[in-house]
This record gives C-alpha cells, structure tokens and sequence, in this order.
C-alpha cells in the first residue's frame, strides 16, 4: 500500500531536549516536504526537498532541521524544542514537480513543556 | 503571491449537493487552482485541481469562472463523511524550480443526517 508513515504519532518532551521525527515514504517520490498546523494559522510549509540531499527552507524554518541522505526518509530534527514549537506536524510526498498530487502521513502530534 | 478566499464554514444535508466557492481575484494565468480535504486532523487528501477548464474526477467536480476569478468545489452527493475542512490552494513558485503549495485555513464543511 502507498503510504506516507511518520514516528512517533503523538510526543511529549522538555524544553531543550533534542528529537527527531521520521518521516518514510514507500512511493519512490522525489519532493518531500514538512508541514505544522497550528490553530488559526492552518498549515505552513518548515522544509521541503527536492531529491537525495537537495533540501530548502519553506515559510517557517526556524527551529528546524531536515535531511534527505535517501529517498524514502526525511526526518525533522528539533535541535532545542521550545514550546512554541508545540504543533501538529505532517509529512508530506509527491512525484518529482507534481506537488499538487501531495501524499501526506498521519500526523505528529508535539507538546514541549 | 496568489491567495484565497474561502468562507469559514457551510452546511450541506446529506444526499445533497454542496458547492464550496472559492475567490482568487490575483490568480496569475499559469497558476493551477488545487483542492485538498482535512477530515479531523487526519493528513490532508488531495481532491482535484485546474486550470481553466472545468473538471471532474470520482471525487468531486472543480469549475472555474471564465476569468479564473473564483471557482467551486462541487460534491455531487454528501455524505457525513464528507464533513471536513476543505483547502482552496493556488500554487506558487518556490526555489529550485519547485513550485509549492500554500494552505490558508479553509472551509469547515459540516454535512448533517
């Protein structure tokens, strides 16, 4: 089945506690892309990549980091959460330039204390 | 950057229709318009998108003024299943040649028994 999974599905952390949610993709799709959804806000785009180690900043990167060292696998690094990073987070895939077909996962719920 | 418009929230009685509008009075004339669906915090689903001609896939139907002004997202039959939060996107570019999808905060479609 194609799917798009993440991990964990729900997080509770400290602030400055460094964490990793993994993002994995079964799809063979090139352009990989990270998402928060706050309240009011809807859904704002952190990071986005292209292809194997080609990564760039969407429209709220702050805080973040990505990596793409392969294809199926592009994990956001919260180096020093802080709690206004407290969000619902999803990761999202799509065949090479068809961005518009986009597959998302479930959803990584994220409270930082 | 092209934005939408979308009213917060509609009802629709079940075994109806319901049309969904959509303004985006500063679309540029490349720029697809894009439907995605939210059900309950679920990962968005990608319904239809267009450009100027009308369109209709298993899931809904898309029309689109002669202007490309506004459009709608038709649901020929809802069903409560269809009860979600619906996204009017227009793509824009981003870097690398990637073009990139902006989320606003949608529609709250609320279909009833």
């Amino acid at each position: 089945e194609a799917q798009v999974t993440q991990n964990p599905r729900y997080l509770i952390t400290v602030t400055g506690k460094k964490l990793t949610v993994t993002c994995s993709q079964n799809m063979n799709h090139e352009y990989m892309s990270w998402y928060r959804q706050d309240p009011g806000l809807g859904l704002r785009q952190i990071y986005y990549s292209m292809n194997v180690e080609v990564t760039d900043k969407g429209d709220v990167p702050e805080g973040y980091k990505v990596s793409r060292k392969e294809k199926r696998n592009f994990p956001l690094i919260l180096e020093s959460p802080s709690p206004n990073q407290t969000s619902l987070y999803f990761c999202a895939s799509s065949d090479g330039l068809q961005v518009e077909t986009q597959y998302f996962g479930p959803g990584t719920r994220l409270l930082v204390l | 950057d092209a934005k939408t418009t979308q009213p917060p929230s509609m009802d629709c009685a079940e075994g109806r229709a319901a049309n969904l509008p959509c303004n985006h009075s500063t679309i540029s004339g490349n720029e697809y318009v894009y439907w995605y669906r939210q059900i309950h915090s679920q990962g968005p689903q990608y319904i239809i998108h267009g450009l100027k001609n009308n369109e209709t896939n298993e899931m809904a139907s898309l029309i689109i003024t002669e202007d490309r002004k506004s459009s709608t997202l038709i649901l020929p039959h809802a069903t409560l299943r269809d009860t979600a939060v619906y996204y009017c996107i227009v793509r824009v570019s981003g870097g690398h040649n990637t073009d990139k999808l902006i989320f606003g905060t949608g529609t709250r479609l609320q279909v009833f028994p």
